[in-house]
């Protein structure tokens, strides 16, 4: 089956600091993957995305690669902001057969910046 | 243009009870996908409907249902309410029939507690 494993949280940074929140997955055939955040009493909204191995996808100083040979997409910022905490959700999604497709995500990480 | 719209957003039943949800979702999207998210399971995929029609369905208990009105916009209701069922309900909308690089908007669900 598919799944998505993220690494547990919460995650406790200072401002400024590097941040890598990992994510591998298994799926089976050709998956796309996606980063999701959750803002305090928030819905989700999509961070970054990317549909082929090797991809980089990028967005607000965030960045992820598509790595197909280590089932990953690692989320990474140079230097965090007290405003970047959020709940962060890795998510793939396959073609389950016809016009279906299933998105699938991990439990989240929860991410505190401080001052 | 307006973002997926869910209502109400917070409930309180009563163990036993019913409870309806409404999701409108962004105009011109057909696709309206439901997810619980709990502390301890994260995201889990409830139903998806497209053109009025179950286009999917995860593992939960026939105590939840849905529906999609031609209007695009989709109910999901609980009957017979547990204390387990305590979860914020996300509602997520994509336009047209999908695809694997097609991004889910969400709304910013429906807090319910079952006392």
């Amino acid at each position: 089956g598919n799944s998505v494993t993220q690494m547990e949280g919460p995650v406790t940074l200072s401002e400024e600091a590097f941040l890598t929140i990992n994510c591998t997955y298994t799926a089976t055939g050709y998956p796309s993957l996606f980063w999701y955040v959750q803002y305090p009493g928030e819905g989700l909204q999509l961070l970054l995305k990317a549909t082929k191995a090797d991809d980089k996808g990028s967005n607000k100083g965030f960045e992820a690669t598509y790595r197909k040979e280590t089932t990953s997409f690692h989320l990474e910022k140079g230097s965090v902001q007290v405003s970047d905490s959020a709940v962060y959700f890795c998510a793939l999604k396959v073609h389950s057969g016809g016009s279906n497709y299933k998105l699938t995500f991990g439990k989240g990480t929860l991410l505190t910046v401080n001052p | 243009k307006a973002g997926v719209t869910q209502t109400p957003r917070y409930l309180i039943k009563t163990r036993g009870q019913q409870v309806t949800l409404s999701c409108s979702p962004i105009s011109g999207h057909r696709s309206v996908s439901w997810y619980q998210q709990t502390p301890g399971q994260g995201l889990q995929f409830l139903f998806e409907y497209f053109s009025e029609t179950q286009r999917n369905k995860g593992n939960f208990p026939g105590r939840f249902s849905g529906r999609q009105f031609s209007n695009s916009r989709s109910e999901m209701n609980v009957s017979t309410l547990e204390l387990g069922d305590s979860a914020l309900y996300l509602c997520a909308s994509s336009p047209g029939t999908g695809g694997l690089n097609t991004e889910a908007f969400f709304g910013q669900g429906t807090r319910l507690t079952v006392v």
